[in-house]
């Protein structure tokens, strides 16, 4: 059962273009979502993350937007840069009485931005 | 720069071989996690420590043993492992209450 889908195993898009990465949930209760990249053989860095009392959130060019009645999040990288290239996950988790619950990834999407 | 530091960033070992793997943060993150990633995989959580007590175990075989000597530090001691537990080992932190994990740079392992 996958709480946290990506659809997209990968996108490729020209340099300086809009990349736009998709990630649906299928768990109500997540309230916080998060966006990882990772080049390979190095561990996930994080990106950006989103509240579930908010919509969007930006930082240079990383934009996420969350769209809860239809449970979904979308990353959007403008301008795509070379150096974007890499696998993002998608991860969300939810607030309990103990603590968050661990995060739970989607199967990521590998991104590559053509010069 | 990655806050969280694993030790060694390689390890080859036999079937037999008794090893640990090392991780270390110092930004007062009082939960710590370590996650197994294999190529294009997700990253799939283990174990969960929580103020230095195991919180979490996702029934992982016995034959991976965590260890949290204190707030700073998470071990992942291996014994008779089998190749197909080769992958990449990755330790995490948190804040306490906090949603974002902060990653190491993981540990490759490959089981002979």
């Amino acid at each position: 059962d996958q709480q946290v889908k990506q659809n997209s195993p990968s996108l490729s898009v020209q340099e300086g273009r809009i990349s736009i990465l998709n990630c649906d949930y299928t768990n109500s209760m997540f309230d916080y979502f998060l966006w990882y990249k990772k080049y390979p053989a190095e561990g996930p860095t994080f990106l950006i993350s989103i509240s579930s009392i908010k919509d969007k959130n930006e930082d240079g060019r990383f934009t996420v937007f969350l769209n809860k009645s239809a449970k979904h999040l979308s990353l959007h990288i403008v301008p795509s840069q070379p150096g974007d290239s890499a696998v993002y996950f998608c991860a969300a988790s939810t607030k309990r009485n103990s603590g968050n619950t661990p995060l739970v990834f989607g199967k990521g999407t590998r991104l590559s931005v053509i010069a | 720069d990655t806050e969280v530091t694993q030790t060694p960033k390689h390890l080859v070992m036999g079937m037999t071989n008794k090893k640990s793997l090392k991780c270390e943060q110092h930004m007062g993150h009082r939960a710590m996690y370590w996650y197994k990633q294999k190529a294009k995989k997700p990253p799939e959580l283990m174990f969960v420590y929580s103020y230095e007590k195991l919180s979490i175990n996702e029934s992982v075989p016995s034959r991976f043993s965590p260890e949290c000597p204190n707030s700073s530090l998470l071990n992942l001691h291996l014994h008779a492992l089998q190749p197909e537990d080769s992958a990449l080992y990755l330790c995490a932190s948190s804040p306490s209450g906090g949603h974002t994990i902060y990653f190491g740079e993981g540990s490759w392992l490959t089981v002979v």
